[in-house]
């Protein structure tokens, strides 16, 4: 089954405890991305990635490191998690940025951070 | 600050009727664009794309684009109860990224 699978699904923490939510892809795709999800702000993109080792900062990228060792991993680090950083994250993978003809999001992780 | 703005709603339409959603982006540079359905507590789930100037029509769903105007709208034939989430649009930039609206809330009524 085609599928984008993040974990944990739910995390609360403390500030400055690093975290490392993983995401992985099994439809060979090259993009994904991260997203956080806030009420009354939509979707706002963390970092993307094109491909294995090429990464570029979404929006909001501050307090967020990523890496695309390989094509169906794209981990999310938190170096020092803040309570601005409660939300919901999602990861997502498509066949390439421009042809989203297949765009798979995960099931969403929620991090609470105290 | 490039962005996609979005009626947040909500929207209430009778079972049956046409829901007509809009969405608004300020950057010329977006090639692509996409509908999203987001039921509450899930993940949103991509429904329609569409890179042409004109209308995009799959089942009960039209996508409407006008790069003119910066103007893209999806309309929703035949409403369902079911049909009742969040939609929320995107639009990717003259870069890589894509950004979305906040989304609009559409409730149909049995």
């Amino acid at each position: 089954e085609a599928q984008v699978t993040q974990n944990p699904r739910y995390l609360i923490t403390v500030t400055g405890k690093k975290l490392t939510v993983t995401c992985s892809q099994n439809m060979n795709h090259e993009y994904m991305s991260w997203y956080r999800q806030d009420p009354g702000l939509g979707l706002r993109q963390i970092y993307y990635s094109m491909n294995v080792e090429v990464t570029d900062k979404g929006d909001v990228p501050e307090g967020y490191k990523v890496s695309r060792k390989e094509k169906r991993n794209f981990p999310l680090i938190l170096e020092s998690p803040s309570p601005n950083q409660t939300s919901l994250y999602f990861c997502a993978s498509s066949l390439s940025h421009r042809r989203y003809t297949e765009a798979f999001f995960g099931q969403g992780t929620r991090l609470t951070v105290v | 600050q490039k962005e996609v703005e979005q009626n947040s709603g909500p929207l209430s339409v009778p079972e049956g009727a046409i829901a007509s959603l809009n969405c608004t982006y300020s950057d010329r540079g977006s090639q692509s664009f996409f509908w999203y359905r987001q039921y509450s507590g899930k993940s949103p789930e991509l429904i329609m794309f569409i890179y042409s100037n004109g209308d995009k029509e799959d089942g009960r769903f039209t996508a409407q684009l006008n790069k003119a105007s910066q103007y893209v709208s999806l309309l929703i034939r035949d409403s369902q109860p079911s049909d009742s989430a969040t939609y929320l649009c995107a639009a990717t930039t003259g870069g890589f990224k894509t950004i979305f609206g906040a989304g609009t809330r559409l409730f149909v009524k049995a």
